[in-house]
């Protein structure tokens, strides 16, 4: 298994739509979760921490599963600005990885008019 | 904010030649990091540095060389390039091994060897 899963996409919507992404990651003893996002040909920018409580900022919400290993990104009131690619961290617990953030490949997000 | 400064935005070598890429964050962070980045294979991490003087290589270093002589700054080399280090390369720093703290990247360095 790998250690930061995500579906690939894209995920095409319309302007205004609700839009969630999953993430799953395979150690249990991960303790810091992120979601960056990445514009075309851009560096990754840190979007949010994802506290295991849940936490939101504006039109982003984050969740935690720890039992199950998941890492979710809910998006309401989706904006044209918001096409780019999400990824999801963890940081890594093994050997040399540990203490390291370990990337997810990326969803990507495309809003259209 | 922390600023994160990659020396070229766009290079183009040959292969063979000694290749340097240049980092330099402004905030007195501890880590630095050299990822590369290619289409279907995300974020690869090449080499990291915990502090100054010291180096640990990532998943990915053969082919790549680091220094950090100095705390603010972490060059990546690449010593012969090759055609397949045709590459986005970026370069992050983050405060400390604190696992509470994301990475601050650099604008990248698309490198193209010929």
């Amino acid at each position: 298994r790998k250690e930061v899963e995500q579906d690939p996409g894209p995920f095409n919507v319309p302007e205004g739509a609700t839009v969630a992404f999953n993430c799953t990651y395979s150690n249990s003893a991960s303790q810091s979760f992120f979601w960056y996002r990445q514009d075309c040909r851009k560096e990754p920018k840190l979007l949010m921490s994802v506290y295991s409580s849940g936490n939101e900022d504006g039109r982003f919400t984050a969740q935690l599963n720890r039992a199950s290993q998941y890492i979710s990104l809910l998006i309401r009131d989706s904006k044209l600005s918001d096409s780019a690619t999400y990824l999801c961290v963890v940081n890594g617990v093994n050997g040399g990885s540990q203490g390291n953030l370990i990337f997810g490949k990326g969803t990507k997000l495309s809003v259209k008019p | 904010d922390v600023k994160v400064t990659q020396s070229s935005r766009y290079l183009v070598k040959r292969t063979g030649e000694k290749v340097f890429l240049e980092c330099v964050q402004d905030m007195d962070h501890e880590n630095m990091f050299w990822y590369r980045q290619d289409p279907g294979l995300g974020l690869r991490l090449i080499y990291f540095s915990y502090d100054v003087k010291m180096k640990e290589k990532g998943d990915i270093p053969e082919g790549y060389s680091v220094s950090r002589e100095k705390k603010e700054r972490f060059s990546l080399i690449l010593e012969s390039a090759s055609t397949n280090q045709t590459s986005m390369y970026l370069c992050a720093s983050r405060l400390s091994r604190d696992v509470n703290y994301g990475y601050t990247f650099g604008s990248g360095t698309r490198l193209t060897v010929v």
